[in-house]
């Protein structure tokens, strides 16, 4: 497995601003992912970061709202822009291995927007 | 596309015994079925997983079976501990490029010392 960090762990917000989340891994991967769960839910996929490109995002979410950079194979950062309260959730990153789709998660930011 | 379910939402059992925790899921093509455990404050944890060319795996005090001709999917944990309350998600996927996780919601396991 990878061993993965996050930054910040948590933060509370004030509405209309922007927070950029990072997450850092320790070994090169090919897949990362960006996961949102909201208080006492499942995981719900936000994107996953592509290397060089850019990401591709899921149904309900929109690179405005949720830019996503990945410069290399070891680092993505998630931005949540103009925040409002229904943003507030724990955002995870998740790294994988192509040929088996096992996903190591990391941490998780637990965000809070006032 | 895949959907996941799991049932029940709880489960209480007291240390010692066994806890059965069921998925069903609903494209027979998928083949890679991994079991997370998430504590509080933590993120989710590859605990177990097993594939669709093999039916029951263990670990220790934990094992997975697979029905592939019944869609689903059981976490068996015994002995259970204090430790093992949490959250368990099941999920499915077709592995391969652009292939995505499908979770369940959760179960949340509660070991009664």
């Amino acid at each position: 497995s990878a061993v993965i960090s996050q930054k910040p762990s948590r933060d509370i917000c004030q509405r209309g601003t922007s927070l950029t989340i990072q997450c850092q891994v320790d070994s090169q991967v090919t897949m990362m992912f960006w996961y949102r769960q909201q208080p006492g839910q499942s995981l719900t996929l936000i994107a996953t970061a592509n290397q060089g490109s850019e990401a591709t995002y899921e149904s309900g979410f929109v690179i405005d709202k949720f830019p996503i950079s990945r410069p290399n194979l070891t680092f993505s950062t998630l931005t949540v822009s103009n925040m409002s309260p229904e943003d507030s959730s724990i955002y995870l990153c998740s790294v994988g291995r192509t040929q088996y789709n096992e996903q190591f998660f990391g941490p998780g930011t637990r965000l809070t927007v006032l | 596309g895949e959907n996941v379910e799991q049932h029940p939402s709880t489960l209480s059992v007291q240390e010692g015994d066994s806890a059965v925790i069921k998925c069903t899921y609903s494209d027979s093509a998928s083949n890679y079925f991994p079991w997370y455990k998430q504590e509080l404050g933590k993120g989710p944890q590859l605990i177990i997983d097993i594939r669709s060319n093999v039916g029951e795996k263990k670990d220790q005090r934990i094992a997975v079976t697979l029905n592939k001709t019944a869609k689903h999917f059981s976490l068996h944990i015994t002995e259970t501990q204090p430790e093992d309350s949490a959250v368990y998600f099941c999920a499915a996927i077709l592995t391969g490029a652009n292939s995505k996780l499908t979770f369940g919601k959760g179960i949340t396991l509660s070991v009664r010392p």
